[in-house]
């Protein structure tokens, strides 16, 4: 089925170490995006790619890393520079990226302190 | 920069009853999208309805239809003849459509619908 998938479902992360967050999608999208969602706010963007090898920082990009060697992927790193990495992480993409299409999100990824 | 501006948290409806979500944002572009997602309990986003700046009419999709007001920049989601399967938080986001720029989503805070029998 064609989709955009997000692994693993649930992620624990030690003091101090990197974690990777895995977005795959077989829709042919263009662009890619990843959203951090906290309690009580709206989702914020943390970086986006337009195309492969090429990416933008979004309003919250410090303690993120991201790479878009293949345009089926867009995996997320948290750093051990991100001081409070629990929350809720949505990949999504669209195609083309200047159009009017809609973003369309994978299921998500839930990050929590070990 | 813009904003998005959804001042109800919480709205409780009954089973076949109508429910109004309020949206309300700000910005100085004269074309843009508007968007509505619906996010229940498996956490995953669902686009609901979509609306363009430029035209006037309202959108609608099923039960689901928009309330557009470009000069007062509202854009408000009623949902008639409510199921269970609405429960969901609602979420109102924002598309600015200038080439050179990047078509980037910025959200509003959500509104936690539930949908009671």
């Amino acid at each position: 089925d064609g989709g955009i998938t997000q692994s693993p479902k649930y992620l624990f992360r030690k003091e101090g170490q990197n974690v990777t967050l895995s977005c795959e999608q077989n829709l042919n999208h263009d662009a890619m995006y990843w959203y951090r969602q906290d309690p009580g706010q709206g989702l914020r963007l943390i970086y986006y790619s337009q195309i492969v090898n090429d990416f933008q920082k979004g309003d919250i990009a410090e303690g993120y890393s991201v790479s878009r060697e293949k345009k089926e992927s867009f995996p997320l790193t948290v750093t051990s520079a991100q001081k409070n990495p629990t929350a809720f992480y949505l990949c999504a993409g669209k195609t083309g990226f200047y159009s009017n299409q809609p973003q369309h999100f994978g299921d998500g990824t839930r990050l929590s302190i070990l | 920069a813009q904003t998005v501006t959804q001042s109800q948290p919480e709205m409780s409806v009954q089973e076949a009853e109508t429910v109004t979500l309020s949206c309300t944002y700000d910005t100085s572009e004269s074309n843009y999208y508007l968007f509505w997602y619906k996010q229940p309990p498996s956490r995953q986003m669902i686009l609901v309805i979509r609306q363009e700046a430029y035209k006037q009419q309202n959108a609608t999709e099923n039960r689901f239809s928009v309330n557009f007001q470009k000069a007062a920049k509202s854009f408000s989601l009623k949902i008639s003849d409510s199921q269970l399967g609405d429960t969901a938080m609602y979420f109102c986001a924002f598309m600015r459509i200038n080439t050179g720029t990047a078509s980037k989503l910025t959200f509003g805070t959500g509104t936690r619908l539930q949908v009671t029998l």
